[in-house]
């Protein structure tokens, strides 16, 4: 079974800052999605942004970036320039490739991010 | 292009109790998932529904259970409600083969048992 790890329940970021969320994952398939969702106070999970496996080249979504690590199965988010806005829990999540049956999202147990003005 | 929309935004119920919640997926999807979301926790996955059919099961018990409607709308319904049953329940529809397969996520139902 896939396992999401995030080790920072909390982070803090000054305005307009750069900030850096951990996420780390478990699995023995070679072939699988990467995605950040972010959840505002509203409580509705919107995505971030999001990474295919076999893709080497790190995504980018404007100020959201990933350092995507295969090797080390390692997959961490970068916000450029914070803007208040992007005060949030943020939650990684792995979902398998493999297609009917297998298209459930795992996630981890989120990182509370608030930007300091 | 309408999004994912779920019905009620909030519901209070008893222990022992029966719960429905609907979700309309995304205009064009065809899969819709249900997750469940404690206090402090990420979603947890209790199934998936792909064109009418179940086609995926979390580790939840039977009395969880759903359907998918021909316009790919969905229920789920719990019986016999427990206390630890209070939590966000999330509704995710998506396109496979499209976007990586990405799930879009309603704004959630929350239910409290009391």
């Amino acid at each position: 079974a896939q396992t999401v790890t995030q080790s920072q329940p909390e982070m803090s970021v000054q305005e307009a800052e750069t900030v850096t969320l951990s996420c780390t994952y478990d699995t023995s398939e070679s072939d699988y999605y990467l995605f950040w969702y972010k959840q505002p106070p509203s409580r509705q999970m919107i995505l971030v942004i999001r990474q295919e496996a076999y893709k080497q080249q790190n995504a980018t979504e404007n100020r959201f970036s990933v350092n995507f690590q295969k090797a080390a199965k390692s997959f961490s988010l970068k916000i450029s320039d914070s803007q208040l806005g992007d005060a949030a829990m943020y939650f990684c999540a792995y979902r398998s490739a493999l297609s009917f049956g297998n298209e459930k999202l795992t996630f981890g147990t989120g990182t509370r991010l608030t930007i300091i003005p | 292009e309408t999004g994912v929309t779920q019905s009620p935004t909030h519901l209070i119920k008893t222990r022992g109790q029966q719960v429905t919640l609907r979700c309309s997926s995304q205009s064009g999807h065809n899969t819709v998932s249900w997750y469940q979301q404690a206090l402090g926790q990420g979603p947890q996955f209790i199934f998936q529904y792909y064109r009418e059919e179940e086609n995926g099961r979390g580790n939840f018990p039977p009395r969880f259970s759903g359907l998918q409607f021909p316009n790919y709308s969905s229920e789920l319904n719990v019986n016999a409600l427990e206390l630890d049953d209070s939590a966000l329940y999330l509704c995710a529809s998506s396109l496979p083969g499209s976007l990586q397969e990405t799930q879009y996520f309603g704004p959630g139902t929350r239910l409290l048992v009391l």
